[in-house]
């Protein structure tokens, strides 16, 4: 069963710092590695999804990286700004076929607040 | 376009009670998902439906969670004799197809408090 684990739960960092939020994965057959961000009492936002096939994907301040074969993925965020506070979460989509196939298995997440 | 919509966002509920939970996915998705997010956990997934069917609902934690999308859109998921530990977010996500890569959009969640 797919295990994902974000280090660390909680993170406090100064405004304009960069900044690397971890997830790793228990099983590496994956089909793709997706990053949400959570705002208190709301749904996820989609921010980045790699596919297998790929290192790593870009969008603005972010870039997530994943590395199937030691079961990792990264998201660095360039100066951090405020309105960057969130909870950021990963999840993997299982590579094989069948029961379990379509769902995502998230982690915990990681609690980033911005301070300015 | 409008994205994933939930409603309702709040349901306070007593414990024994029936409550029913809707989801409207994005338009022309025929993929729909159904998560559950407990307090400082991810969210841990319900059950997923490729157009009108349930194609897995590995993650129903017992028989009193049932979910329908009977003509492939809206879906509304029911639970009977609520409990206490029923209380979490319920959140509803869609995508194009539920094969290869397909990329989650998930609407703002109800959350459930049984009471």
């Amino acid at each position: 069963k797919q295990e994902v684990t974000q280090i660390p739960a909680a993170l406090s960092v100064p405004e304009g710092e960069n900044l690397v939020l971890n997830c790793s994965f228990t099983d590496s057959a994956i089909y793709n590695l997706q990053w949400f961000r959570q705002d208190p009492g709301k749904g996820l936002t989609s921010l980045l999804l790699i596919q297998s096939s790929q290192r790593e994907q870009t969008s603005g301040r972010l870039n997530a990286s994943l590395d199937k074969s030691s079961g990792r993925s990264t998201l660095y965020i360039a100066a951090s700004q405020p309105g960057d506070s969130a909870t950021y979460l990963c999840a993997a989509k299982p590579s094989y076929s069948g029961a379990g196939s379509y769902q995502l298995t998230f982690g915990k997440g990681t609690k980033l607040s911005v301070i300015p | 376009g409008a994205g994933v919509s939930q409603t309702p966002s709040n349901k306070v509920t007593e414990k024994g009670k029936y409550v029913e939970l809707r989801c409207d996915p994005i338009s022309g998705h025929t993929a729909l998902y159904w998560y559950r997010q407990s307090l400082g956990q991810g969210p841990e997934f319900l059950i997923y439906f490729q157009g009108t069917g349930a194609a897995d609902d590995s993650g129903l934690p017992n028989d009193r969670f049932f979910a329908v999308r009977p003509e492939g859109s809206v879906s509304t998921l029911k639970i009977q004799r609520t409990e206490r530990g029923d209380s979490a977010v319920y959140l509803c996500a869609s995508s194009l197809t539920g094969q290869g890569v397909n990329e989650q959009y998930f609407g703002p969640g109800t959350r459930l408090t049984v009471t």
